[in-house]
């Protein structure tokens, strides 16, 4: 079993719409949890923590569910701009902070 | 600026070959990390480094080398026994090794095409 999972999409909404992303993680003990955003061809970078309460960042929201291991990532108001691919990214609650990453989430948010 | 170099942007070599990727940080992170993506796959960990003078392989290691003799360079051999090299590497690093919401950020990355 993958120790990250993503549904890969492709999703395609219009500009203002609203659209979620659901990760699932294999491993109970993982203590920390991100979602960052990749645009073709670049580097991963980090768009938010997720905190055990749940946190926003201005139209995104994320929330974790440590009971049914999974983490989601809310966007209100799709703009035009949010077009990527969403990673969805674990600790494997080891030394040396070890990430596991998600095979990613493509978004394309349409005129 | 404070951040993470990865040169060259693009890096052609021919079979058989050994080729060095760099990354230099001026964050002043202690931690640092060596990812391949390939298509459709997640980012994979192929070695990091918690201190200089200290590494640990990941979980794809094999045909990969690294040395830490500097806090802020973390330098990637792909060695000619690496049977699939052609990938996008990323290098990336975090402020410490361990701790909750420890985010790692990361280079430009570094796109190896083997002929």
């Amino acid at each position: 079993r993958k120790e990250v999972e993503q549904d890969p999409g492709p999703f395609n909404v219009p500009e203002g719409a609203t659209v979620a992303f659901n990760c699932t993680y294999s491993n109970s003990a993982s203590q920390s949890f991100f979602w960052y955003r990749q645009d073709c061809r670049k580097e991963p970078k980090l768009l938010m923590s997720v905190y055990s309460s749940g946190n926003e960042d201005g139209r995104f929201t994320a929330q974790l569910n440590r009971a049914s291991q999974y983490i989601s990532l809310l966007i209100r108001d799709s703009k035009l701009s949010d077009s990527a691919t969403y990673l969805c990214v674990v600790n494997g609650a080891n030394t040396g902070n070890q990430f596991y990453f998600g095979t990613g989430t493509s978004l394309t948010v349409i005129p | 600026d404070g951040g993470i170099t990865q040169s060259p942007k693009y890096l052609f070599r021919k079979e058989g070959q050994n080729v060095t990727l760099s990354c230099e940080q001026n964050l002043n992170h202690d931690a640092m990390y060596w990812y391949r993506q390939d298509p459709g796959q997640g980012l994979r960990l192929i070695y990091y480094s918690q201190i200089v003078n200290d590494f640990q392989k990941g979980d794809i290691a094999e045909g990969y080398s690294v040395s830490r003799e500097k806090k802020e360079s973390f330098p990637l051999t792909v060695t000619s026994a690496q049977k699939n090299p052609t990938a996008f590497y990323l290098c990336a690093s975090s402020i410490t090794p361990t701790g909750a919401y420890n985010e790692q950020f990361f280079g430009p990355g570094t796109r190896l095409t083997v002929l």
